[in-house]
């Protein structure tokens, strides 16, 4: 089956950082990766839609700036979380669409991110 | 726009005991549905889709769910719940045609009672 893998699994950093979070489709090739925030007992927030080679769609209310995405090749894309800050603390989860399959997306096991 | 509606937080059900999450939506056109599972401080398991064809739909670990058309809802259903079916689970929902935007409920937990 298809997978997707995020590095790392957990991070805590100090304030004013920058983190940078990856994933990869493994065994399948992903024109279209998403990328999602979950707060805790909350659902998944879209934050942005990373397609290879051009640039990020990010949703309203997520500042660009701060969250940096490039996803430059089929099997890698990358949120940079810049000058992280406590508020940014989070569970960010990725996911990846097969490029033959237009009906599934297949998730990462999400990066828990901490900041002090 | 889409929405997704899951009523209930929490559902407790005992063991062997058959359970059911609910689940409604709202989207313009055909729907596209989906049950997930999380468990703790992990990604989302893919359990089921509802894309066409039948309006009951089977999946993973044993679980179902039935597309109701009129009631615009896409219960998850177990005959017999097991103590591992404690988890996260989530209904999604998408427009049909083309790739679309998916759209999450706020989650349920299952709770299974030895």
């Amino acid at each position: 089956g298809a997978v997707v893998s995020q590095h790392p699994s957990w991070v805590i950093c100090k304030s004013g950082t920058s983190v940078k979070i990856e994933c990869r489709s493994l065994d399948f090739q992903a024109t279209t990766m998403f990328w999602y925030r979950q707060f805790p007992k909350q659902s998944l927030m879209l934050m942005a839609t990373s397609n290879e080679g051009s640039k990020a769609t990010y949703e309203q209310g997520v500042e660009k700036d701060k969250f940096l995405i490039n996803h430059a090749s089929l099997t890698l894309s990358t949120l940079t979380v810049t000058s992280a800050h406590p508020e940014d603390s989070s569970f960010y989860i990725c996911s990846a669409r097969d490029s033959v399959y237009t009906d599934e997306q297949f998730f990462g096991p999400g990066t828990r991110l901490t900041v002090l | 726009a889409q929405s997704v509606a899951q009523p209930e937080d929490q559902v407790n059900v005992a063991e062997g005991n058959p359970l059911t999450v609910k689940c409604t939506y709202s989207v313009s056109g055909n729907p596209y549905l989906f049950w997930y599972v999380q468990y703790p401080n992990r990604g989302l398991q893919f359990l089921l889709k509802y894309i066409t064809g039948d309006n009951l739909v089977k999946g993973s670990y044993g679980f179902e769910a039935e597309f109701n058309k009129s009631q615009t809802s896409f219960h998850l259903k177990k005959p017999s719940a097991l103590v591992s079916d404690s988890a996260l689970y989530f209904c999604a929902v998408r427009r049909s045609g083309g790739y679309q935007k998916v759209t999450f409920g706020t989650g349920t937990k299952l709770q299974v009672i030895p």
